[in-house]
């Protein structure tokens, strides 16, 4: 049971946009510990597509952003595409854990 | 590039121990950490610890403290993770990446299949 809930679904027609919450705590991001966000096409590895709540890597679209307030953190995806279709992740630093990152318990992007 | 290339497969019985290696390259090493993370059939992912490529410190997950253990070795650039006491439920693909500062994972390997079974 992870302590950053995420929808277990979301899905959006080619083009649309879609948002994915990260719900966390006082102990990680309302702490102000940083969140991260991977996407994770099926039989492959994760890919980091944010890091440090808004930043992205080297050639990730800018179609992705991330955002963060309070206690939650949010990717949202923008000209929603068909490659778009993965499971993503959110991930941060919880103190409570023994000190110990977490990650959030995915989401499914579902282009119609 | 940066890579990270880990080892084969491995099937254990239960109460087996398995050691897990990652190879880096393109970069150097000793600059950054390796978090490794693990994935259940059909499950999300769980992160398992991290441990310094500078110093070898480490931090593990609290729920394995005590089975795991986490290595380096710089004449080599590899990372090593032991798990020990293996259960059914430990069956999981298991991923090396590379961390960064404030614990992001930017490059990862092609994961390791481990399957625990009698």
């Amino acid at each position: 049971q992870s302590v950053l809930t995420q929808p277990p679904s979301v899905s959006g027609a080619p083009g649309q946009r879609v948002t994915i919450s990260c719900t966390g705590s006082s102990s990680n991001i309302g702490a102000g510990y940083d969140v991260h966000w991977y996407q994770q096409l099926p039989g492959t590895a994760p890919k980091l597509l944010i890091y440090g709540n808004s930043n992205r890597p080297s050639g990730v679209p800018d179609r992705f952003s991330g955002s963060k307030s309070g206690t939650s953190a949010s990717l949202a995806i923008t000209g929603l595409q068909a490659e778009d279709e993965a499971d993503y992740y959110c991930q941060s630093y919880d103190s409570s854990l023994s000190g110990s990152n977490v990650f959030g318990t995915g989401t499914k992007v579902t282009v119609l | 590039q940066v890579q990270l290339v880990q080892s084969g497969a491995e099937v254990k019985k239960p109460g087996a121990s398995v050691k897990v290696s990652c190879k880096a390259s393109g970069y150097t090493f000793t600059s950054y950490g390796i978090s490794w993370v693990r994935q259940a059939p059909g499950q999300g992912l769980e992160w398992m610890g991290w441990i310094s490529a500078y110093n070898g410190n480490t931090n593990y997950a609290q729920k394995l403290q005590g089975r795991v253990t986490m290595t380096t070795d710089t004449s080599t650039s590899t990372a090593y993770m032991e798990l020990r006491s293996l259960r059914s439920d430990d069956t999981a693909v298991y991923y090396c990446a590379r961390a960064g500062t404030s614990g992001w994972n930017d490059y990862w390997g092609q994961g390791t299949l481990v399957t625990v079974s009698s």
